[in-house]
């Protein structure tokens, strides 16, 4: 089974410029979660999803958003880019409803750039 | 505001030295709580999870981490650790009341040298 796969691996953009990132689950798997890491510390949630609805938002401001396709892959767009931003934005699936504990899977990340 | 705090940013070890990387957390509540790792170049991947029970938990790669519920901790351990753990270890903490929001700690950079 292919894992969960995020496009592009690498992304240079500039202030001001709007950015989607794409990810696509382990087949089966209905829950989409992004997250932001940025260099030297610990993933920070952004967004979850389940069933194309959003379960969860993190504190992160409107200029990033999401949504999950019937497919259950999902896009992250962020509108006017800041230098900030650049991290590496994780995308993660999982298998289970909204019931604790289920473990989640990681892609590689999309590594952004702004400069 | 809940949080996750890991004690240690960096550990050097040699190669068959003990491990423990220490994870602790604020929130009162029922938790879960896991521990990933990230080899270098490679995405985060899961090493154990505690939901309930047995608070001492196995992971894989000899990995073991114990939960102490008065101590809000949830400490990392191995008996002897080898080249190959060298990696990023982050402690994470999911509570009831957020779906599936994990906070995560900062991270341990663990350098085992051969």
């Amino acid at each position: 089974d292919a894992g969960v796969t995020q496009s592009p691996t690498h992304l240079i953009k500039t202030r001001g410029q709007q950015v989607t990132l794409r990810c696509s689950p382990i087949s089966g798997h209905k829950s989409v979660s992004w997250y932001q890491q940025v260099l030297g510390q610990g993933p920070q949630f952004i967004f979850q999803y389940y069933e194309k609805e959003e379960r969860g938002r993190g504190n992160f401001p409107d200029r990033f958003s999401a949504r999950q396709f019937p497919n259950y892959s999902s896009e992250l767009n962020v509108n006017a880019l800041l230098l900030g931003d650049s991290a590496l934005y994780l995308c993660a699936s999982s298998n289970n409803t909204l019931l604790l504990g289920s473990p989640l899977h990681f892609g590689n990340g999309t590594r952004l750039t702004v400069t | 505001a809940q949080s996750v705090s890991q004690h240690n940013h960096h550990v050097i070890l040699s190669e068959a030295a003990s491990l423990e990387l220490g994870c602790n957390y604020s929130y009162g509540g029922t938790v879960n709580l896991f521990w990933y790792v990230q080899y270098p170049g490679q995405h985060l991947q899961l090493l154990l999870k505690y939901f309930s029970g047995d608070p001492l938990v196995k992971g894989i790669k000899g990995f073991e981490a114990e939960f102490i519920k008065s101590k809000f901790s949830f400490n990392l351990r191995k008996p002897s650790v080898q080249w190959s753990d060298t990696a990023e270890y982050f402690c994470a903490v999911m509570n009831a009341g957020n779906n599936r929001k994990l906070i995560w700690g900062l991270g341990t950079s663990l350098a085992v040298n051969p």
